[in-house]
């Protein structure tokens, strides 16, 4: 069965720490993204990878950087966390075809205070 | 760039009842569509897809959706709700273009009254 696996579900975390949110798929895609959830807003799109060592900004990159070194794991990381970063966090991955469909992690819950 | 508008916040319906969730996009060319759920507490799941040929499309738990080019909708149906559909409901657009990414609307969270 198809896997995303964020590594935590909770963090909270102190305004100006790094931060790092590890995601990793067992399915071989090619394509990975990290979207933020807010109450309203839905999901947008913070960065995506579509293959290893690329990384594309989405709508919403600044203050955010991503590192992707292998095929499986793409990582968030928030250089210096702000309160308003508090959010959930939802990876995601997908074959390299356009018409694939996403799959999605159980998401990490950061609250940054 | 492509968007998405799902105009209603929060939809309430009685159980068996119909449904009909409402999706505009915004894209220059026929984009690829999705509905996506999200259960409390859990992780989105693909309802169904649409990229090209019928315009009305099939998915799981009994769901379907109709693109309308005229209309640059994708709107999603039911045509007996259950109880265990009460969740958030998210339309999104994908990209016909290489290495493109995907936008999803701002959600449409629906109750389901007994």
């Amino acid at each position: 069965d198809v896997k995303v696996t964020q590594s935590s579900r909770y963090l909270v975390k102190r305004t100006g720490e790094k931060v790092f949110l590890e995601c990793v798929q067992d399915m071989d895609h090619e394509n990975m993204f990290w979207y933020r959830q807010d109450p309203g807003l839905g999901l947008r799109l913070i960065y995506f990878s579509y293959d290893v060592k690329m990384k594309e900004k989405g709508d919403i990159p600044e203050g955010y950087s991503v590192s992707r070194e292998k095929k499986e794991r793409f990582s968030l990381i928030l250089e210096s966390a702000s309160t308003n970063q508090t959010s959930m966090y939802l990876c995601a991955s997908r074959t390299g075809s356009n018409t694939g469909e996403l799959f999605f992690g159980e998401g990490s819950r950061l609250t940054v205070l | 760039a492509q968007s998405v508008t799902q105009p209603d916040i929060h939809i309430t319906v009685s159980e068996g009842a119909s449904l009909e969730l409402r999706c505009n996009y915004s894209y220059g060319a026929t984009p690829y569509l999705f509905w996506y759920v999200q259960s409390p507490g859990q992780g989105l799941q693909l309802l169904l897809k649409y990229f090209s040929g019928d315009t009305l499309v099939q998915g799981i738990k009994g769901f379907e959706a109709e693109f309308k080019r005229s209309q640059s909708s994708f709107n999603l149906r039911k045509p007996s709700v259950h109880w265990s559909d009460a969740a958030e409901y998210f339309c999104a657009v994908g990209a016909r273009t290489s290495y493109d990414k995907v936008i999803f609307g701002p959600g449409t969270s629906l109750s389901v009254i007994p």
